[in-house]
C-alpha cells in the first residue's frame, strides 16, 4: 500500500463546475496535509495546506481534511481551464516535520 | 523576489558519467530539500539541509548519490556512475524553516538523461 494514494485520473469536468480531487493516506499519524498544482513541464506550486480536521477556505479552493477516515480532498469551484493540472496531494509523516510524501497526482481537466 | 533556481536545466550524460546538478534557494531560506520526480509520479523525497549539514540523507537511492550544501546556501547534487535508472526530473526546494505549516517553495527542476 503506497502511503499517499490518489486517482491518476484525468478527472474531467466542464468549465464553472466543481472539481472534487480526493487523497488518502496510510500512517494514521500524519499531521499536515498540502495540496501542490503542477502544470505540465513546471514544478509544484503550493496551493493549500490543512492540519485540521474539517474545512479550510481559499478563494475558489476548499481543503477537506478527515483523520479519522484518513483522507483529504480539493475542492475547486468554478472549474476554469487554467485549473488543468495535477494535483498532487502531499503528507507530513509523523516523524517528519520537513519529508512531504507525496502521491501521484490526479490530473484534472476543465473543459471549455 | 527571486524564486529557487537550478542549473542546468536540462542535462544530457552518458551511462557512467558524473554530473553536478545546482540549486539556489531563496535568500534567506535555512532548509533545502532535493527531491525527484519520475514520469507520472509524484516527487521522492532525497535529502534535507538544515544550514550548512544534512539532517535527513534517507532519501538518496545509494552510494552514488551525495549533496553538499558548504555556506548553507547554495546545494549542489551530485551523481557518480550515472544509471539509465536515474533519469528524471531533480528538483529542489527551500523553506524559511522547519515545521509542519511551513511551505516548502519548488524550483523548476534539472531535467536529466542518462543514456
Amino acid at each position: 500500500q503506497k502511503e499517499v494514494e490518489q486517482n491518476s485520473g484525468p478527472l474531467s469536468v466542464p468549465e464553472g463546475a466543481i472539481a472534487s480531487l480526493n487523497c488518502t493516506y496510510s500512517d494514521r499519524g500524519s499531521q499536515s496535509f498540502f495540496w501542490y498544482r503542477q502544470y505540465s513541464g513546471k514544478s509544484p506550486e503550493l496551493i493549500m495546506f490543512i492540519y485540521s480536521n474539517g474545512d479550510k477556505e481559499d478563494g475558489r479552493f476548499t481543503a477537506q481534511l478527515n483523520k479519522a477516515s484518513q483522507y483529504v480532498s480539493l475542492l475547486i469551484r468554478d472549474s476554469q481551464p487554467s485549473d488543468s493540472a495535477t494535483y498532487l496531494c502531499a503528507v507530513h509523516p509523523r516523524d517528519s516535520s520537513y519529508k512531504l510524501i507525496f502521491g501521484s497526482g490526479t490530473r484534472l481537466l476543465v473543459r471549455p | 523576489g527571486a524564486g529557487v533556481s537550478q542549473t542546468p536545466s536540462n542535462k544530457v550524460t552518458e551511462k557512467g558519467k558524473y554530473v553536478e546538478l545546482r540549486c539556489d534557494p531563496i535568500s534567506g531560506h535555512t532548509a533545502l530539500y532535493w527531491y525527484r520526480q519520475s514520469l507520472g509520479q509524484g516527487p521522492e523525497f532525497l535529502i534535507y539541509f538544515q544550514g550548512t549539514g544534512a539532517a535527513d540523507d534517507s532519501g538518496l537511492p545509494n552510494d552514488r548519490f551525495f549533496a553538499v550544501r558548504p555556506e548553507g546556501s547554495v546545494s549542489t547534487l551530485k551523481i557518480q556512475r550515472t544509471e539509465r535508472g536515474d533519469s528524471a526530473v531533480y528538483l529542489c526546494a527551500s523553506s524559511l524553516t522547519v515545521g509542519s505549516a511551513e511551505t516548502q517553495y519548488f524550483g523548476p527542476g534539472t531535467r536529466l538523461l542518462v543514456l
